[in-house]
């Protein structure tokens, strides 16, 4: 199993620009979730969904959407970016109440 | 809203020493906290999840307690080792679906 694979790794964008960060998960989880990562701040959830076409909002969802078709895939699209959206963006799967695993990140950095 | 502190930030110890990292939450009302390992520049690494009905959770070298009245947990590591060395995070799971991170203890194990 690969467990969580998340793509680009690395990504620079210029302010106003868009993007997808992909994610999938191997394990079958029906739980998933999107985070970012500030120096000194901890992780954030962003996004949540526990199952296909079910997603919901975390804790910080403004500037950012999701969708999720199938139970492996959980894009997090970020529209207009700006430089407050420079941050390491993790994703995670669970079982319900179960514990996450998680991705490797993408670090994105707009300029 | 759920605060999660991890106090020390920072922490250096010699190899062989036992030591215990803090978590404290200002909500009980959790359904688990989960314990986490973070190396520089990659994915959290689940170490222990305790659900809120246990007490405690053992792995290897690794204990982790959960003492939800007084909202603390504790992650005690049994005679460390410089591969010990990583950012430690907890993590409760709230209502909702909602997760909220500690900032981390950074562990330092000086050979």
């Amino acid at each position: 199993n690969a467990g969580v694979t998340q793509t680009p790794k690395f990504r620079i964008l210029k302010i106003g620009q868009s993007m997808t960060l992909q994610c999938t998960q191997d394990m079958n989880h029906n739980y998933m979730y999107w985070y970012r990562q500030d120096p000194g701040m901890g992780l954030k959830l962003i996004y949540y969904s526990v199952g296909a076409g079910i997603t919901d909002k975390g804790e910080v969802p403004n500037g950012y959407n999701v969708s999720r078709s199938t139970t492996e895939d959980f894009p997090l699209r970020l529209e207009l970016a700006a430089p407050s959206q420079t941050s390491v963006y993790f994703c995670a799967s669970s079982a319900p109440i179960n514990e996450q695993f998680f991705g490797p990140g993408t670090r994105l950095t707009v300029l | 809203k759920q605060e999660v502190t991890q106090i020390p930030a920072a922490l250096s110890v010699p190899e062989g020493e036992n030591l215990v990292l803090n978590c404290s939450f200002t909500d009980s009302a959790i359904y688990n906290l989960q314990w986490f390992r973070q190396d520089p520049g990659k994915g959290l690494t689940s170490l222990l999840l305790i659900q809120s009905s246990q007490r405690e959770q053992t792995s290897g070298r690794l204990n982790a307690s959960l003492d939800k009245s007084s909202g603390r947990s504790t992650l005690y590591i049994a005679a460390s080792q410089p591969g010990d060395s990583a950012t430690y995070l907890c993590a409760s799971r709230n209502t909702g679906n909602q997760f909220y991170f500690g900032t981390g203890t950074s562990l330092t194990v000086i050979p």
